[in-house]
């Protein structure tokens, strides 16, 4: 079954250094997404990608946060000067046009120190 | 926005008995309402959906049950098996948008 995938599944890195997660989506899905989830707290939106821009952010994805899709398999979440709240799990998650559930990856472990 | 809230945040239960997790939400435009699964250093496992035009959904032993009048969905686990103990997730939706998610259960299943 497809899945979709994340590299790396752990990233540590200084503070104000710029981190960028990837994430492969199930092939030939439209939608695109990145959430993120602070240790034992609940699943956060952060943003979502259709037709090559964003859809819809949230108010955590701020001007440090950027998403691109550089070609026809990758969708990356950029980090620009990483803070110390910025650590979480990050997963990505896409769907298609017609299915309302879609997948997640595995996540991507990120620690700022 | 939209506002979802999840109850119990934990649940312990004997194997082989039900377990039910209760969400309820506030935008009456939302329309699907995923259940996902999560276990340790995971990401969220998609186990069952609802959208709002049905009422009841089942897949073996989960169900789904929405109540689009008074905006909450159940989520029922029959004969639980230790395997099922994880952390569990609601979600809701409305066309196009992201999901907002529930609390989450912590689901132990006693063998």
């Amino acid at each position: 079954e497809p899945e979709v995938t994340q590299t790396p599944s752990h990233q540590v890195t200084q503070m104000g250094q710029e981190v960028i997660l990837r994430c492969v989506p199930i092939s030939n899905h439209l939608y695109f997404y990145w959430y993120r989830q602070i240790l034992g707290q609940k699943v956060e939106f952060l943003v979502s990608f259709y037709n090559n821009e964003i859809s819809e952010k949230s108010e955590i994805f701020d001007d440090q946060f950027s998403v691109e899709r550089p070609d026809g398999s990758n969708f990356t979440l950029k980090i620009r000067s990483t803070k110390l709240e910025d650590s979480a799990m990050y997963f990505c998650a896409s769907r298609g046009d017609r299915a309302l559930g879609g997948g997640f990856g595995s996540g991507t472990r990120l620690t700022v120190v | 926005g939209e506002n979802v809230e999840q109850h119990p945040s934990t649940l312990s239960v004997q194997e082989g008995d039900s377990a039910v997790i209760k969400c309820t939400y506030s935008d009456s435009a939302s329309n699907y309402f995923p259940w996902y699964k999560q276990e340790l250093g995971k990401g969220p496992q998609l186990i069952i959906d609802i959208r709002s035009n049905v009422g009841e959904k089942k897949d073996q032993r989960i169900a789904v049950t929405l109540n689009k009048t008074a905006k909450h969905f159940s989520l029922h686990i029959t004969e639980t098996q230790p395997e099922d103990s994880a952390v569990y997730f609601c979600a809701a939706r409305r066309a196009g948008n992201m999901l907002t998610f529930g609390g989450g259960t912590r689901l132990m299943v006693k063998p």
